[in-house]
């Protein structure tokens, strides 16, 4: 089974609207943690955002926010006033158990239009 | 912050031979990891690289396709054994910080 699904292999956004990529997990860890990554067409790995486990308030950075929903074990990452540079291959990923390596979901193109 | 450096940032390669790949950290770091991303697809954990110890594989990866070293904290080797086409990927050094895993630029690897 899955450990990190992202629903959305590609989407399409309007310059400045707002964007929510979905991700859900899989886990039976109580300590955990999940990220996001952003990869443009140059390859390199930009972290965003973290969320562990025990953090009561939603992780935010600037025009990125984690909406996590434990219950639901859910962790989408909601991009405010998208911009073309926004344009990018988008990974979700969690850590847990003891060996802390992290698992990578399929990814989410996202394509933002002027 | 971590600072992540892999030497080389590509190659081509023939058929049947083995490159290894630097991975080198500016700042000591428990957790070593190594990644691949076939063309088009997510990164896939190849292994855990342990200081002072045999690396830790995933399913489907093996040390003698895939031998991994790593002496000290900031310094890991992956090397691609035996290579053929369908190890043309791109592999990535990672870095385990306490709230964020660094990667580096990644190798991209060519076999023909």
């Amino acid at each position: 089974a899955q450990k990190i699904t992202q629903t959305q292999p590609g989407m399409f956004v309007q310059e400045k609207e707002a964007v929510t990529l979905d991700c859900t997990y899989d886990t039976s860890d109580q300590s955990y943690g999940l990220f996001w990554y952003k990869q443009p067409s140059s390859g390199e790995m930009i972290f965003l955002i973290y969320q562990g486990s025990y953090d009561e308030q939603n992780a935010t950075e600037g025009r990125y926010s984690l909406n996590f929903q434990k219950a639901r074990k859910s962790a989408n990452l909601v991009i405010s006033a998208s911009q073309l540079g926004d344009s990018a291959m988008y990974f979700c990923a969690m850590r847990e158990g003891r060996d802390d390596k992290i698992i990578f979901g399929k990814g989410t193109r996202l394509h933002i239009l002027p | 912050s971590a600072v992540i450096s892999q030497k080389p940032s590509r190659d081509i390669c023939q058929r049947g031979t083995s490159l290894t790949i630097q991975c080198q950290v500016d700042s000591q770091v428990t957790m070593m990891f190594w990644y691949r991303q076939q063309p088009g697809q997510s990164l896939t954990l190849i292994a855990t690289a342990n200081q002072g110890s045999e690396a830790t594989y995933e399913s489907g990866f093996v040390i003698d396709k895939f031998p991994i070293s790593r002496p000290n904290l900031t310094f890991s080797t992956l090397t691609v054994s035996n290579m053929s086409p369908e190890d043309s990927s791109i592999y990535l050094c990672s870095a385990l910080g306490l709230r964020e895993q660094y990667f580096g630029p990644g190798t991209r690897l060519t076999v023909t």
